[in-house]
């Protein structure tokens, strides 16, 4: 199954961009790469999704290396809100024909007022 | 709209007792996964189904957990015999289809006394 490296945490300050990294050199051509965060004390939150091109969405940007073998979840201007944990996932790695979530540690993102 | 909710947000038991967590998906979500996260984890799958058909039950710890959703809409996750290592938070989720975001409930925390 291919999995996802992510560093164990990062700190940002307010109103600054984060650039979150993932490594998934063992990805296939066909996975997804999805982005989910959990904040203190609730349910995971999906933030973003992506498969060759770049993505923008309300929340985020996902940048995805020509490779593939990589991906950079972008916050633009960080809030106290975004700390949280996030997690980069590959749901249809390994062939599964649905969505199963498997979470690894995560980023633990800081961010600074 | 009405998110993923969960009963009971907290539930404390006995080592020994049976329980049992509902969840209640966002109307018209095909797709309904189960997860639980330990203190300090990412969550980790335990069973999905589409409509009322449960199509993987592989990350079901024991065959003292079982998981049903009548009608194709509520579900309920039953630990019987409850062990000290149950103790976790178990999280909801619910997605369109198989093919789409998940979105997860808030999650009910079990405690085995």
């Amino acid at each position: 199954d291919a999995k996802t490296t992510q560093p164990n945490s990062m700190e940002s300050n307010e109103e600054e961009p984060v650039h979150l990294p993932c490594n998934h050199s063992t990805i296939s051509g066909t996975d997804y790469i999805h982005w989910y965060r959990q904040l203190p004390s609730q349910g995971p939150e999906y933030v973003i999704h992506g498969l060759t091109s770049n993505v923008n969405n309300r929340m985020a940007s996902l940048a995805i290396a020509e490779d593939r073998k990589s991906s950079t979840l972008i916050l633009h201007r960080a809030t106290l809100r975004d700390a949280a944990v996030y997690y980069c996932i590959l749901p249809y790695a390994g062939g599964t024909s649905y969505g199963k979530l498997t979470f690894g540690q995560g980023t633990i993102l800081t961010v600074h007022p | 709209g009405a998110g993923v909710s969960q009963s009971p947000s907290n539930k404390v038991t006995e080592k020994g007792k049976d329980v049992e967590l509902r969840c209640d998906p966002i109307s018209g979500h095909v797709s309904l996964y189960w997860y639980r996260q330990a203190l300090g984890q990412g969550p980790e799958f335990l069973t999905y189904f589409n409509y009322e058909a449960q199509q993987d039950k592989s990350g079901l710890p024991s065959d003292r957990f079982s998981a049903e959703r009548t009608g194709g809409s509520v579900s309920t996750l039953t630990i019987q015999r409850t062990q000290q290592e149950d103790s976790a938070v178990y999280l909801c989720a619910s997605s369109l289809t198989d093919y789409n975001e998940q979105f997860f409930g808030p999650g009910t925390r079990l405690t085995v006394l």
